[in-house]
């Protein structure tokens, strides 16, 4: 069964930091790229950031550049997100998601596979 | 770069037709035919209806279909069922390489 398994959420206070992982299973995780997302229950999804397969090809929304960092590791079917210096505004589910063609290289494409989500509160 | 923008809401009755509408500038919808889809049924993760503007990916139903005109994509639901009643988001790729989602419209199947 392909799966997304997502970890690492929890209550952190403002300025503080938090590493995510999500688990891949069920396909080559080596051949896609992968993006983070995060919704406040209730409002849309906002896009986070992205890995290309190799990690050759990384890109941030403006909301969390300088403060986030994306890494994979491919032999261990893993992408994470290292968040610092944590805002209330970054209180939301965050979701790992794969892009739903291969060797993509730009965080244009369908997610068709999404893991179940992993809170993040941040108190201020 | 701004969220796409959504109705709220939209209802119709069980065997209906209704269309969703995600506006969004010359920099994004009317740039690029990378529009997705996703519906999301409450405490659940979003799930991939359509992607770059028309295309479903396998296990979608038919009765879900998208289209784009300029900067305007339309998410148009066939033959309502209760199980459609969820909310419903469009994402598109952005002329500054990111990816940028709508707030989303809840359907209701009266």
């Amino acid at each position: 069964e392909v799966q997304l398994v997502e970890s690492g959420g929890g209550l952190v206070k403002s300025g503080g930091s938090l590493r995510l992982s999500c688990a891949a299973s069920g396909f080559t995780f080596s051949s896609y790229a992968m993006n983070w997302v995060r919704q406040v229950p209730g409002k849309g999804p906002e896009w986070v950031s992205f890995i290309s397969r190799s990690s050759n090809y990384i890109e941030y929304a403006e909301s969390v550049k300088g403060r986030f960092t994306i890494s994979r590791d491919n032999a261990k079917n893993s992408v994470s997100l290292q968040m610092n210096s944590l805002r209330a505004e970054d209180t939301a589910v965050y979701y790992c998601a794969r892009l739903e063609r291969d060797s993509v290289v730009i965080p244009a494409y369908g997610m068709d596979v999404w893991g179940q989500g992993t809170t993040v509160t941040v108190s201020s | 770069q701004s969220a796409l923008t959504q109705s709220a809401s939209v209802s119709g009755s069980p065997g209906q037709t209704i269309t969703i509408s995600c506006t969004g500038t010359n920099s994004d919808i009317g740039r690029y035919d990378y529009v997705s889809w996703y519906q999301q049924h409450p405490g659940r993760a979003p799930k991939l209806l359509i992607y770059d503007v028309r295309n479903r990916p396998s296990g979608a139903s038919r009765r879900f279909s998208g289209s784009k005109s300029g900067n305007t994509a339309f998410l148009t639901i066939s033959g309502l069922q209760p199980e459609d009643e969820a909310d419903y988001f469009c994402s598109s790729y952005t002329t500054t390489n990111t990816l940028i989602f709508a707030g989303g419209t809840k359907l209701t199947v009266l």
